[in-house]
């Protein structure tokens, strides 16, 4: 089982440039979550979706989008990339109580 | 919403040392997380507790729900410990919602 799996690992973009962060999991898992995670800050969710075909907005979800494609994948999207966003970004799935993540993307957007 | 306090904010300690990392919470929950972040970036999931203690290991995750506090320690400590410790709460009442709320982490290092 390869877990909770996050593509690009590292990423550059260009102020007003869009890009898709893709989440993949292989363990069944009904809810995944979308954080990103800055310095001197905790891991803040920006959107979650608690089951296939739901999603719901977290603590910080202004600049970004999301699709939970299938049960496996939820993908998070930037429309017009902003300064603000640079972070890395962290996909995490759960069944029940404890969650699971993903390694990251580290995503600067100059 | 749920303010999730940690302390110290960094720790150095010696190894075999008896480390204690601490976290308070504002608002009545349903289940504290413990978790580690590895200096590579990956996170784990240490603990999962709504009540007592839990032990694995050389740690140890203790909680206090009337006093809205947890502790996590670990004993005979080594440099493989070294990491960021970060604790998380899921607030109310349960049910089928299981976002988190994170506090800001703990910086441990231990020196060989």
């Amino acid at each position: 089982n390869a877990g909770v799996t996050q593509t690009p690992k590292f990423q550059v973009l260009k102020t007003g440039q869009s890009m898709t962060l893709q989440c993949a999991q292989d363990m069944n898992h009904n809810s995944m979550y979308w954080y990103r995670q800055d310095p001197g800050m905790g891991l803040r969710l920006i959107y979650y979706s608690a089951s296939e075909g739901t999603t719901d907005k977290g603590e910080v979800p202004n600049g970004y989008n999301v699709s939970r494609l299938n049960k496996r994948e939820f993908s998070l999207r930037l429309e017009s990339a902003a300064p603000s966003q640079t972070s890395v970004y962290f996909c995490a799935s759960s069944l029940m109580e404890t969650q699971y993540f993903g390694p990251g993307t580290r995503l600067l957007v100059l | 919403k749920n303010e999730v306090e940690q302390s110290p904010q960094n720790l150095t300690a010696q190894e075999g040392e008896f480390i204690t990392i601490n976290c308070s919470y504002s608002v009545g929950i349903s289940a504290l997380h413990w978790l580690q972040q590895h200096p590579g970036g990956g996170i784990v999931s240490l603990f999962m507790l709504s009540s007592g203690k839990k032990k694995h290991g050389r740690l140890i995750a203790t909680i206090n729900i009337q006093e809205k506090h947890s502790s996590l320690h670990i004993t005979a400590s080594h440099p493989r410990d070294s990491a960021v410790y970060i604790c998380a709460v899921r607030s109310g009442s349960g049910g089928s919602n299981y976002k988190l709320t994170f506090g800001k982490g703990t910086l441990l290092t231990v020196n060989p």
